[in-house]
């Protein structure tokens, strides 16, 4: 089992659609999860760190099940500027951070 | 002001040349680390430094040497480069939070250093 599985994508959405992205992760140890977006040929960004209640920034909310092992991004009301590949990110200790592949999020007009 | 840099940006070069990419960050980060991104877009760490000194090498060849002569800096060497070298290449920086090994601090990317052998 890979340490951290996205959904596939991609993901072709129209404007203000809401979408959901999945991650799970293997190491039950884990402490530490967040979301990246990278942009085409970009460099990753923190897009929002996940806490264990969920959080929420803007339009973005994050959700983590450590019972699960599952972690969940929601963007609501998307822009085309929503368009990026999002990374789930996970703490795999010593400042590691395992990544998934992410995922492809198109957002249409 | 640019948190992290690196240089080049882009590097062509032949295979079984030897090649040095910089990385510089102001961001006062204790720890910095190199990552490489293969054609099928998977980021993956190859190394990672906390004030100078290494604390995680991937499974990587030695053909690449990392070195930090301060901790602000972390250079990457490779030597005799080879066709499955090329990607891109980032560098990234953060702060530890000393006690615990599960940080929760996030990392700061450069914006790359696109590497292509011919």
């Amino acid at each position: 089992r890979k340490e951290v599985e996205q959904d596939p994508g991609p993901f072709n959405v129209p404007e203000g659609a809401t979408v959901a992205f999945n991650c799970t992760y293997s190491n039950s140890a884990s402490q530490s999860f967040f979301w990246y977006r990278q942009d085409c040929r970009k460099e990753p960004k923190l897009l929002m760190s996940v806490y264990s209640s969920g959080n929420e920034d803007g339009r973005f909310t994050a959700q983590l099940n450590r019972a699960s092992q599952y972690i969940s991004l929601l963007i609501r009301d998307s822009k085309l500027s929503d368009s990026a590949t999002y990374l789930c990110v996970v703490n795999s200790g010593y400042s590691t951070l395992t990544f998934g592949k992410g995922t492809m999020l198109l957002v249409s007009p | 002001d640019t948190a992290v840099s690196q240089t080049p940006k882009y590097l062509v070069t032949q295979m079984g040349n030897d090649k040095s990419i910089k990385c510089e960050q102001n961001l006062g980060h204790d720890t910095m680390y190199w990552y490489k991104q293969d054609s099928k877009k998977f980021l993956k760490i190859m190394f990672s430094y906390n004030n100078k000194e290494l604390i995680i090498n991937e499974t990587v060849p030695n053909r690449f040497s990392p070195k930090s002569p301060d901790k602000a800096h972390l250079n990457l060497h490779i030597n005799s480069l080879e066709l499955g070298d090329s990607a891109v290449y980032f560098c990234a920086s953060s702060q530890s939070t000393g006690i615990s090994t599960y940080s929760n601090q996030p990392q700061h990317f450069g914006d790359g250093t696109r590497l292509s052998i011919l």
